[in-house]
Protein backbone atom coordinates (compact mmCIF):
# COMPACT_ATOMS: atom_id res chain seq x y z
CA UNK A 1 0.00 0.00 0.00
CA UNK A 2 0.96 3.48 -0.40
CA UNK A 3 3.50 4.61 2.42
CA UNK A 4 4.26 7.96 3.72
CA UNK A 5 7.69 8.82 5.69
CA UNK A 6 7.53 11.29 8.10
CA UNK A 7 11.34 12.52 9.30
CA UNK A 8 12.39 12.97 12.38
CA UNK A 9 9.89 11.08 14.70
CA UNK A 10 10.60 12.89 17.86
CA UNK A 11 12.90 16.01 17.80
CA UNK A 12 13.85 18.41 21.27
CA UNK A 13 15.01 21.34 20.45
CA UNK A 14 15.99 25.01 22.58
CA UNK A 15 13.34 27.74 22.86
CA UNK A 16 13.90 29.89 19.79
CA UNK A 17 15.52 27.61 17.45
CA UNK A 18 13.87 26.34 14.13
CA UNK A 19 12.92 23.07 13.29
CA UNK A 20 12.09 21.39 10.14
CA UNK A 21 9.86 17.94 9.67
CA UNK A 22 10.47 16.26 5.99
CA UNK A 23 7.36 13.96 4.52
CA UNK A 24 7.68 11.75 2.10
CA UNK A 25 5.38 9.68 -0.20
CA UNK A 26 7.58 6.62 -1.12
CA UNK A 27 5.68 5.01 -3.58
CA UNK A 28 3.01 7.50 -5.07
CA UNK A 29 3.15 10.79 -6.41
CA UNK A 30 1.57 13.40 -4.22
CA UNK A 31 0.58 16.52 -5.32
CA UNK A 32 -1.05 17.73 -2.17
CA UNK A 33 0.05 16.87 1.13
CA UNK A 34 -1.74 17.92 4.23
CA UNK A 35 0.00 18.89 7.95
CA UNK A 36 -1.65 18.23 10.89
CA UNK A 37 -0.79 18.89 14.79
CA UNK A 38 -2.16 17.01 18.09
CA UNK A 39 -1.93 18.44 21.07
CA UNK A 40 -2.58 15.34 24.26
CA UNK A 41 -5.84 14.77 24.70
CA UNK A 42 -6.91 16.36 21.87
CA UNK A 43 -7.79 15.56 17.88
CA UNK A 44 -5.89 16.70 14.75
CA UNK A 45 -6.39 19.83 13.66
CA UNK A 46 -5.29 20.65 9.97
CA UNK A 47 -2.88 23.14 9.43
CA UNK A 48 -2.00 23.68 6.51
CA UNK A 49 -2.32 22.14 2.72
CA UNK A 50 1.09 21.88 0.96
CA UNK A 51 0.61 21.80 -3.10
CA UNK A 52 3.26 21.47 -5.39
CA UNK A 53 4.68 24.22 -6.63
CA UNK A 54 2.70 26.63 -5.00
CA UNK A 55 1.85 28.57 -1.93
CA UNK A 56 0.76 26.56 0.84
CA UNK A 57 -2.87 27.16 2.35
CA UNK A 58 -3.15 27.70 5.57
CA UNK A 59 -6.07 27.16 8.09
CA UNK A 60 -7.05 30.33 10.20
CA UNK A 61 -5.60 30.90 13.27
CA UNK A 62 -2.33 29.17 11.84
CA UNK A 63 0.80 31.67 10.97
CA UNK A 64 2.31 30.96 8.12
CA UNK A 65 5.41 33.10 9.18
CA UNK A 66 5.65 30.48 11.88
CA UNK A 67 5.38 27.61 10.01
CA UNK A 68 6.82 27.53 6.83
CA UNK A 69 5.84 24.77 4.29
CA UNK A 70 7.81 23.96 1.42
CA UNK A 71 6.37 21.15 -1.55
CA UNK A 72 9.35 21.26 -4.00
CA UNK A 73 8.60 18.55 -5.66
CA UNK A 74 5.63 15.52 -5.83
CA UNK A 75 7.18 13.45 -3.04
CA UNK A 76 8.54 15.80 -0.54
CA UNK A 77 6.32 18.29 1.92
CA UNK A 78 8.84 20.25 4.69
CA UNK A 79 7.29 22.01 7.59
CA UNK A 80 9.87 24.01 9.19
CA UNK A 81 8.45 25.57 12.73
CA UNK A 82 10.61 28.73 12.88
CA UNK A 83 11.33 30.23 16.51
CA UNK A 84 9.97 27.19 18.25
CA UNK A 85 8.65 27.98 21.77
CA UNK A 86 7.25 25.53 24.48
CA UNK A 87 3.93 26.17 23.29
CA UNK A 88 4.65 24.77 19.90
CA UNK A 89 5.35 21.42 21.58
CA UNK A 90 3.44 19.26 19.94
CA UNK A 91 2.58 16.03 17.49
CA UNK A 92 3.09 17.26 13.91
CA UNK A 93 1.28 14.65 11.96
CA UNK A 94 1.49 14.52 7.57
CA UNK A 95 -0.93 12.92 4.92
CA UNK A 96 -1.04 12.55 1.49
CA UNK A 97 -3.65 11.63 -1.25
CA UNK A 98 -2.38 9.22 -3.77
CA UNK A 99 -4.18 11.03 -7.45
CA UNK A 100 -7.29 11.74 -5.58
CA UNK A 101 -7.62 8.60 -3.83
CA UNK A 102 -9.41 8.64 -0.55
CA UNK A 103 -8.01 8.02 1.82
CA UNK A 104 -5.55 9.84 2.71
CA UNK A 105 -1.98 8.28 3.78
CA UNK A 106 -0.20 9.12 7.19
CA UNK A 107 3.02 9.54 7.80
CA UNK A 108 4.06 8.62 11.65
CA UNK A 109 4.16 11.58 12.64
CA UNK A 110 6.86 14.10 14.86
CA UNK A 111 6.90 15.04 18.38
CA UNK A 112 8.05 18.03 19.25
CA UNK A 113 9.47 18.94 22.35
CA UNK A 114 10.46 22.39 23.07
CA UNK A 115 12.37 23.41 26.25
CA UNK B 1 -19.89 24.61 16.71
CA UNK B 2 -17.27 21.89 15.75
CA UNK B 3 -17.21 20.19 12.35
CA UNK B 4 -17.14 16.99 13.19
CA UNK B 5 -18.86 15.92 16.78
CA UNK B 6 -18.27 12.47 18.52
CA UNK B 7 -19.02 11.09 21.81
CA UNK B 8 -16.78 12.52 24.57
CA UNK B 9 -16.10 9.07 26.11
CA UNK B 10 -14.18 7.31 27.45
CA UNK B 11 -15.72 4.04 27.30
CA UNK B 12 -14.58 1.50 29.73
CA UNK B 13 -16.33 -1.92 28.48
CA UNK B 14 -15.54 -5.55 29.52
CA UNK B 15 -14.28 -7.99 26.89
CA UNK B 16 -16.77 -9.45 24.59
CA UNK B 17 -19.43 -6.50 25.24
CA UNK B 18 -20.41 -4.25 22.16
CA UNK B 19 -19.74 -0.56 22.25
CA UNK B 20 -21.45 1.85 19.59
CA UNK B 21 -20.23 5.02 18.93
CA UNK B 22 -21.67 7.94 17.10
CA UNK B 23 -20.61 10.89 15.57
CA UNK B 24 -22.19 13.97 13.92
CA UNK B 25 -21.39 16.19 11.06
CA UNK B 26 -22.33 19.58 10.38
CA UNK B 27 -20.46 20.72 7.31
CA UNK B 28 -22.84 19.60 4.07
CA UNK B 29 -20.39 19.60 2.20
CA UNK B 30 -18.53 16.54 3.19
CA UNK B 31 -18.63 13.40 0.99
CA UNK B 32 -16.97 10.88 2.10
CA UNK B 33 -16.45 9.58 5.75
CA UNK B 34 -14.00 7.42 7.65
CA UNK B 35 -13.31 5.84 10.90
CA UNK B 36 -9.61 5.94 12.12
CA UNK B 37 -8.13 4.75 14.87
CA UNK B 38 -5.87 6.18 17.10
CA UNK B 39 -2.84 4.11 19.24
CA UNK B 40 -1.58 6.13 21.59
CA UNK B 41 1.47 8.66 20.35
CA UNK B 42 0.91 6.68 16.91
CA UNK B 43 -0.50 8.48 13.94
CA UNK B 44 -4.33 7.44 12.76
CA UNK B 45 -4.81 4.42 10.80
CA UNK B 46 -7.84 3.73 8.83
CA UNK B 47 -9.86 1.54 10.42
CA UNK B 48 -13.10 1.80 7.92
CA UNK B 49 -15.29 3.57 5.37
CA UNK B 50 -18.55 4.45 6.11
CA UNK B 51 -21.21 4.16 2.96
CA UNK B 52 -24.86 5.15 2.76
CA UNK B 53 -26.19 1.59 2.90
CA UNK B 54 -24.11 1.13 5.80
CA UNK B 55 -20.59 -1.63 5.85
CA UNK B 56 -19.82 -4.30 8.01
CA UNK B 57 -16.46 -5.35 8.31
CA UNK B 58 -15.85 -8.70 10.61
CA UNK B 59 -17.05 -7.26 14.19
CA UNK B 60 -17.33 -3.70 12.96
CA UNK B 61 -20.26 -2.00 11.30
CA UNK B 62 -20.44 1.77 10.30
CA UNK B 63 -23.39 3.39 9.36
CA UNK B 64 -23.93 6.65 7.87
CA UNK B 65 -27.19 8.76 7.85
CA UNK B 66 -26.91 11.71 5.64
CA UNK B 67 -30.28 13.32 5.87
CA UNK B 68 -29.56 13.67 10.14
CA UNK B 69 -25.74 13.87 8.75
CA UNK B 70 -24.79 10.97 11.71
CA UNK B 71 -22.29 8.57 12.04
CA UNK B 72 -21.87 5.55 13.50
CA UNK B 73 -19.56 2.62 14.25
CA UNK B 74 -20.18 -0.64 16.18
CA UNK B 75 -17.76 -2.74 17.44
CA UNK B 76 -19.33 -6.69 18.70
CA UNK B 77 -17.24 -8.90 20.79
CA UNK B 78 -15.02 -5.96 21.75
CA UNK B 79 -11.21 -7.12 22.27
CA UNK B 80 -8.44 -6.34 24.24
CA UNK B 81 -6.36 -5.03 21.47
CA UNK B 82 -9.87 -2.87 20.29
CA UNK B 83 -8.57 -0.31 23.08
CA UNK B 84 -7.92 2.49 21.01
CA UNK B 85 -8.79 5.78 20.65
CA UNK B 86 -11.71 6.23 17.30
CA UNK B 87 -11.50 8.92 14.99
CA UNK B 88 -14.62 9.85 13.22
CA UNK B 89 -13.62 11.17 10.01
CA UNK B 90 -14.85 13.72 7.30
CA UNK B 91 -13.82 14.50 4.17
CA UNK B 92 -14.02 17.36 2.61
CA UNK B 93 -13.52 17.47 -1.64
CA UNK B 94 -13.84 20.41 -2.88
CA UNK B 95 -11.17 21.83 -0.49
CA UNK B 96 -8.27 19.92 -1.64
CA UNK B 97 -9.49 16.26 -0.22
CA UNK B 98 -9.35 17.91 3.47
CA UNK B 99 -10.17 15.39 6.02
CA UNK B 100 -12.14 17.23 9.49
CA UNK B 101 -11.23 14.74 12.21
CA UNK B 102 -13.65 14.61 15.20
CA UNK B 103 -12.20 14.83 18.78
CA UNK B 104 -12.01 11.13 19.59
CA UNK B 105 -13.50 8.36 21.30
CA UNK B 106 -11.46 6.36 23.86
CA UNK B 107 -11.41 2.95 23.92
CA UNK B 108 -10.73 0.97 26.94
CA UNK B 109 -11.48 -2.89 26.93
CA UNK B 110 -10.95 -4.64 30.39
CA UNK B 111 -10.31 -8.33 30.78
Amino acid sequence: GAVVSQHPSWVICKSGTSVKIECRSLDFQATTMFWYRQFPKQSLMLMATSNEGSKATYEQGVEKDKFLINHASLTLSTLTVTSAHPEDSSFYICSARNRGIPPLHFGNGTRLTVT
Amino acid sequence: RKEVEQDPGPFNVPEGATVAFNCTYSNSASQSFFWYRQDCRKEPKLLMSVYSSGNEDGRFTAQLNRASQYISLLIRDSKLSDSATYLCVALIYNQGGKLIFGQGTELSVKP
